[in-house]
């Protein structure tokens, strides 16, 4: 069975810095393309960053130059890095893996196998 | 980015009502649009990728149809456990974007 822990959340300074985890079983987080998306009340589901398979990286333009995605293949565990917050990043950030289904035309994907999520809360 | 607007952002209905909701999309996205739904507490659960492909183990009450700017989900009969808010999400071009949301509640 698939399954997907996020941990690594908390209460946070303006400016300070967080690791979140996402500890996979069940699949290889090193052969599948790797999301991290967050979630506020205000903004909804925002998509912040991927790692492909080859170890590219992107991110939204948001946390460019903030956020750091990576993974531990030996831990099967997927990273965010997140340094110079701000309160509008206090969010619940997930962690999920993309899908393309076979059969589909290319840039068909889907987000599957969330994580629970963590609460990130940046607030003085 | 692509910025993608459902309608309604909540909606009442009975439990055997049919729910219908439409999400827009700012330029043409073909058919790479994705219908999630989330409770309260949990992440978001795949329920139709492609527009109108049913993930596996999602009941036949759920449909999903359009392509280019315009698509919906529909749900036949509502259920107990679909009170519930449904996003769609684009694939078409980078960054993938969210809807708003939709949530589905009890009247």
């Amino acid at each position: 069975d698939v399954q997907v822990v996020a941990s690594g959340g908390g209460l946070v300074q303006p400016g300070g810095s967080l690791r979140l985890s996402c500890a996979a079983s069940g699949f290889t987080v090193s052969s599948n393309y790797m999301s991290w998306v967050r979630q506020t009340p205000g903004k909804g589901l925002e998509w912040v960053s991927v790692i492909y398979p080859g170890g590219s990286t992107f991110y939204a333009d948001s946390v460019k130059g903030r956020f750091t995605i990576s993974r531990d293949n030996s831990k099967n565990t997927l990273y965010l890095q997140l340094n110079n917050l701000r309160v509008e990043d206090t969010a619940v950030y997930y962690c999920a893996r993309e899908i393309a289904p076979a059969g589909m035309p290319a840039g068909v994907f889907y987000f599957d196998d969330w994580g629970q999520g963590t609460l990130v809360t940046v607030s003085s | 980015d692509i910025q993608m607007t459902q309608s309604p952002s909540s909606l009442s209905a009975f439990v055997g009502d049919r729910v219908t909701i439409t999400c827009r999309a700012s330029q043409s996205i073909n058919s790479f649009l994705n219908w999630y739904q989330q409770k309260p507490g949990e992440a978001p659960k795949l329920l139709i990728y492609a527009a109108s492909t049913l993930h596996s183990g999602v009941p036949s009450r759920f449909s999903g149809s359009g392509s280019g700017t315009d698509f919906t989900l529909t749900i036949t009969s509502l259920q107990p456990g679909d009170f519930a808010t449904y996003f769609c999400q684009q694939s078409s071009s980078p960054p993938p974007t969210f809807g708003g949301g939709t949530s589905v509640q009890i009247k």
